[in-house]
Protein backbone atom coordinates (compact mmCIF):
# COMPACT_ATOMS: atom_id res chain seq x y z
CA UNK A 1 0.00 0.00 0.00
CA UNK A 2 1.17 3.76 -0.30
CA UNK A 3 0.64 6.47 0.98
CA UNK A 4 0.87 10.55 1.12
CA UNK A 5 0.11 12.48 4.02
CA UNK A 6 0.12 16.58 3.52
CA UNK A 7 -0.71 17.38 7.21
CA UNK A 8 -1.13 21.33 6.49
CA UNK A 9 -4.50 21.74 4.78
CA UNK A 10 -4.29 25.27 4.71
CA UNK A 11 -1.69 28.52 5.06
CA UNK A 12 -1.89 31.84 4.71
CA UNK A 13 1.57 33.86 4.13
CA UNK A 14 1.67 37.36 3.28
CA UNK A 15 3.30 38.39 0.21
CA UNK A 16 6.74 37.94 0.05
CA UNK A 17 7.32 35.59 2.89
CA UNK A 18 8.92 32.09 2.72
CA UNK A 19 6.21 28.70 3.00
CA UNK A 20 7.14 25.60 2.74
CA UNK A 21 4.66 22.78 2.11
CA UNK A 22 5.17 19.48 3.77
CA UNK A 23 4.81 16.40 2.00
CA UNK A 24 5.56 12.61 3.94
CA UNK A 25 4.57 9.75 1.75
CA UNK A 26 4.76 5.88 2.55
CA UNK A 27 5.88 3.02 0.25
CA UNK A 28 7.14 -0.68 0.29
CA UNK A 29 8.82 -0.29 -3.01
CA UNK A 30 12.52 0.66 -3.76
CA UNK A 31 11.79 2.33 -6.83
CA UNK A 32 9.28 5.22 -7.17
CA UNK A 33 9.14 8.42 -8.43
CA UNK A 34 7.25 11.68 -6.03
CA UNK A 35 5.50 14.70 -7.81
CA UNK A 36 4.21 18.29 -7.09
CA UNK A 37 1.23 19.57 -8.77
CA UNK A 38 -0.12 23.24 -8.20
CA UNK A 39 -4.16 23.28 -9.13
CA UNK A 40 -4.84 26.90 -9.42
CA UNK A 41 -8.40 28.30 -8.89
CA UNK A 42 -9.25 27.66 -12.66
CA UNK A 43 -9.14 23.64 -11.70
CA UNK A 44 -7.00 22.00 -13.70
CA UNK A 45 -3.59 20.38 -12.30
CA UNK A 46 -0.15 21.83 -13.16
CA UNK A 47 2.87 19.67 -13.21
CA UNK A 48 5.70 21.22 -10.81
CA UNK A 49 8.47 18.66 -10.40
CA UNK A 50 9.18 14.94 -10.73
CA UNK A 51 11.85 13.22 -8.36
CA UNK A 52 13.23 9.69 -8.48
CA UNK A 53 14.01 7.33 -5.13
CA UNK A 54 17.67 7.55 -6.19
CA UNK A 55 17.76 11.05 -6.36
CA UNK A 56 18.14 12.84 -3.36
CA UNK A 57 19.80 15.61 -4.73
CA UNK A 58 17.63 19.21 -3.72
CA UNK A 59 16.26 21.05 -6.99
CA UNK A 60 15.46 24.63 -7.18
CA UNK A 61 13.94 26.21 -9.99
CA UNK A 62 13.53 29.99 -9.46
CA UNK A 63 11.68 31.15 -6.55
CA UNK A 64 10.65 27.14 -6.37
CA UNK A 65 12.85 24.41 -3.84
CA UNK A 66 12.45 20.70 -3.23
CA UNK A 67 13.85 18.68 -0.70
CA UNK A 68 13.96 15.35 -0.70
CA UNK A 69 14.96 13.14 2.13
CA UNK A 70 14.71 9.28 2.40
CA UNK A 71 15.81 9.20 6.00
CA UNK A 72 12.32 10.73 6.85
CA UNK A 73 10.48 9.88 3.67
CA UNK A 74 9.77 13.41 3.03
CA UNK A 75 9.64 15.51 -0.14
CA UNK A 76 9.08 19.26 0.97
CA UNK A 77 8.28 22.02 -1.29
CA UNK A 78 9.62 25.61 -0.80
CA UNK A 79 8.39 28.94 -2.42
CA UNK A 80 10.57 31.87 -1.49
CA UNK A 81 9.13 35.30 -1.53
CA UNK A 82 5.80 34.27 -2.34
CA UNK A 83 3.28 36.18 -4.79
CA UNK A 84 -0.18 36.40 -5.01
CA UNK A 85 -0.18 34.07 -8.12
CA UNK A 86 0.80 31.29 -5.95
CA UNK A 87 -2.18 31.33 -4.64
CA UNK A 88 -3.35 27.62 -4.83
CA UNK A 89 -3.54 24.21 -3.71
CA UNK A 90 -0.55 22.05 -4.22
CA UNK A 91 -0.75 18.72 -3.97
CA UNK A 92 2.41 16.19 -3.69
CA UNK A 93 1.57 12.13 -5.42
CA UNK A 94 3.78 8.96 -5.20
CA UNK A 95 3.85 6.79 -7.96
CA UNK A 96 5.23 3.40 -7.61
CA UNK A 97 4.52 -0.52 -8.10
CA UNK A 98 4.10 -2.49 -11.08
CA UNK A 99 1.75 -0.35 -12.45
CA UNK A 100 2.93 2.97 -11.45
CA UNK A 101 -0.01 3.94 -9.58
CA UNK A 102 0.09 7.79 -8.52
CA UNK A 103 -1.75 8.25 -5.42
CA UNK A 104 -2.47 11.49 -4.08
CA UNK A 105 -1.97 13.49 -0.96
CA UNK A 106 -5.24 15.89 0.24
CA UNK A 107 -3.10 18.68 -0.38
CA UNK A 108 -2.37 22.08 0.72
CA UNK A 109 -4.22 25.29 0.42
CA UNK A 110 -2.00 28.27 -0.16
CA UNK A 111 -3.13 31.76 0.36
CA UNK A 112 -0.62 34.56 -0.54
CA UNK A 113 -2.21 38.15 1.48
CA UNK A 114 -1.40 40.92 -0.33
CA UNK B 1 1.14 20.35 -25.83
CA UNK B 2 -0.55 17.52 -24.52
CA UNK B 3 -4.41 17.93 -24.47
CA UNK B 4 -6.23 15.89 -22.06
CA UNK B 5 -9.77 16.78 -22.78
CA UNK B 6 -13.18 15.98 -20.60
CA UNK B 7 -16.83 16.03 -22.63
CA UNK B 8 -18.38 18.64 -19.83
CA UNK B 9 -17.05 21.28 -17.86
CA UNK B 10 -20.17 20.73 -15.68
CA UNK B 11 -23.19 17.82 -15.83
CA UNK B 12 -26.48 17.62 -13.47
CA UNK B 13 -28.12 14.35 -13.01
CA UNK B 14 -31.30 12.99 -11.58
CA UNK B 15 -30.28 9.69 -9.38
CA UNK B 16 -30.93 6.43 -10.83
CA UNK B 17 -29.46 7.71 -14.09
CA UNK B 18 -27.07 6.19 -16.21
CA UNK B 19 -23.90 8.75 -16.62
CA UNK B 20 -21.25 8.54 -18.70
CA UNK B 21 -17.92 10.64 -18.46
CA UNK B 22 -15.95 10.91 -21.44
CA UNK B 23 -12.29 12.04 -21.72
CA UNK B 24 -10.11 11.62 -24.68
CA UNK B 25 -6.29 12.49 -24.25
CA UNK B 26 -4.08 13.32 -28.23
CA UNK B 27 -0.45 12.36 -26.94
CA UNK B 28 -0.71 8.53 -27.65
CA UNK B 29 -0.07 7.93 -23.96
CA UNK B 30 -0.38 4.17 -22.66
CA UNK B 31 -2.22 5.11 -19.19
CA UNK B 32 -5.11 6.66 -18.31
CA UNK B 33 -6.50 7.67 -14.99
CA UNK B 34 -10.01 8.83 -13.03
CA UNK B 35 -9.79 10.74 -10.13
CA UNK B 36 -12.24 12.03 -8.08
CA UNK B 37 -12.01 15.37 -6.03
CA UNK B 38 -13.63 16.13 -2.60
CA UNK B 39 -12.82 18.88 -0.10
CA UNK B 40 -10.78 17.46 2.75
CA UNK B 41 -9.95 14.33 0.59
CA UNK B 42 -7.72 15.35 -2.28
CA UNK B 43 -7.81 13.13 -5.33
CA UNK B 44 -8.91 9.71 -4.84
CA UNK B 45 -7.93 6.65 -7.82
CA UNK B 46 -11.23 5.12 -9.01
CA UNK B 47 -9.90 3.16 -11.76
CA UNK B 48 -6.77 3.23 -14.25
CA UNK B 49 -6.33 1.96 -17.92
CA UNK B 50 -2.52 0.77 -18.84
CA UNK B 51 -3.46 -0.37 -22.40
CA UNK B 52 -6.89 -0.19 -24.38
CA UNK B 53 -9.32 -2.90 -23.00
CA UNK B 54 -7.19 -3.06 -19.82
CA UNK B 55 -8.16 -1.69 -16.18
CA UNK B 56 -7.33 -1.71 -13.03
CA UNK B 57 -9.69 -0.74 -9.72
CA UNK B 58 -7.89 2.19 -7.50
CA UNK B 59 -8.96 2.87 -4.28
CA UNK B 60 -12.77 3.46 -4.66
CA UNK B 61 -13.66 2.01 -7.46
CA UNK B 62 -17.64 1.22 -6.28
CA UNK B 63 -20.48 2.38 -8.11
CA UNK B 64 -18.38 2.90 -11.17
CA UNK B 65 -16.91 1.05 -14.08
CA UNK B 66 -15.05 2.41 -17.06
CA UNK B 67 -14.24 1.05 -20.40
CA UNK B 68 -11.51 1.69 -23.34
CA UNK B 69 -12.14 0.49 -26.17
CA UNK B 70 -9.67 3.10 -27.87
CA UNK B 71 -6.48 3.81 -27.31
CA UNK B 72 -6.62 7.97 -26.74
CA UNK B 73 -10.55 7.72 -25.18
CA UNK B 74 -11.32 6.60 -21.55
CA UNK B 75 -14.77 6.87 -20.38
CA UNK B 76 -15.70 6.65 -16.44
CA UNK B 77 -19.60 4.67 -16.32
CA UNK B 78 -21.79 5.63 -12.86
CA UNK B 79 -24.31 2.69 -13.35
CA UNK B 80 -26.71 4.13 -11.61
CA UNK B 81 -26.13 8.10 -10.03
CA UNK B 82 -26.30 8.59 -6.42
CA UNK B 83 -25.90 11.97 -4.57
CA UNK B 84 -22.86 10.51 -2.81
CA UNK B 85 -21.39 10.72 -6.50
CA UNK B 86 -21.60 14.34 -6.36
CA UNK B 87 -18.20 15.46 -6.80
CA UNK B 88 -15.22 17.11 -9.10
CA UNK B 89 -13.98 13.76 -11.70
CA UNK B 90 -9.99 14.26 -13.40
CA UNK B 91 -9.30 12.34 -15.87
CA UNK B 92 -5.51 12.25 -17.04
CA UNK B 93 -3.25 10.50 -19.38
CA UNK B 94 0.57 9.58 -18.79
CA UNK B 95 2.66 8.06 -20.99
CA UNK B 96 4.69 4.80 -20.23
CA UNK B 97 7.86 4.68 -17.54
CA UNK B 98 8.21 7.18 -14.66
CA UNK B 99 6.27 10.38 -16.26
CA UNK B 100 4.06 13.16 -15.11
CA UNK B 101 0.13 12.84 -15.93
CA UNK B 102 -1.27 15.26 -17.62
CA UNK B 103 -4.93 16.07 -16.15
CA UNK B 104 -7.59 17.28 -17.98
CA UNK B 105 -10.40 20.41 -16.73
CA UNK B 106 -12.72 18.88 -14.87
CA UNK B 107 -16.39 17.97 -14.80
CA UNK B 108 -18.41 18.85 -12.06
CA UNK B 109 -20.52 16.61 -11.49
CA UNK B 110 -24.13 17.24 -9.37
CA UNK B 111 -26.73 14.27 -8.83
CA UNK B 112 -29.87 15.81 -7.81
Amino acid sequence: AQKVTQAQTEISVVEKEDVTLDCVYETRDTTYYLFWYKQPPSGELVFLIRRNSFDEQNEISGRYSWNFQKSTSSFNFTITASQVVDSAVYFCALASGGYQKVTFGTGTKLQVIP
Amino acid sequence: DVKVTQSSRYLVKRTGEKVFLECVQDMDHENMFWYRQDPGLGLRLIYFSYDVKMKEKGDIPEGYSVSREKKERFSLILESASTNQTSMYLCASRDRGWTEAFFGQGTRLTVV
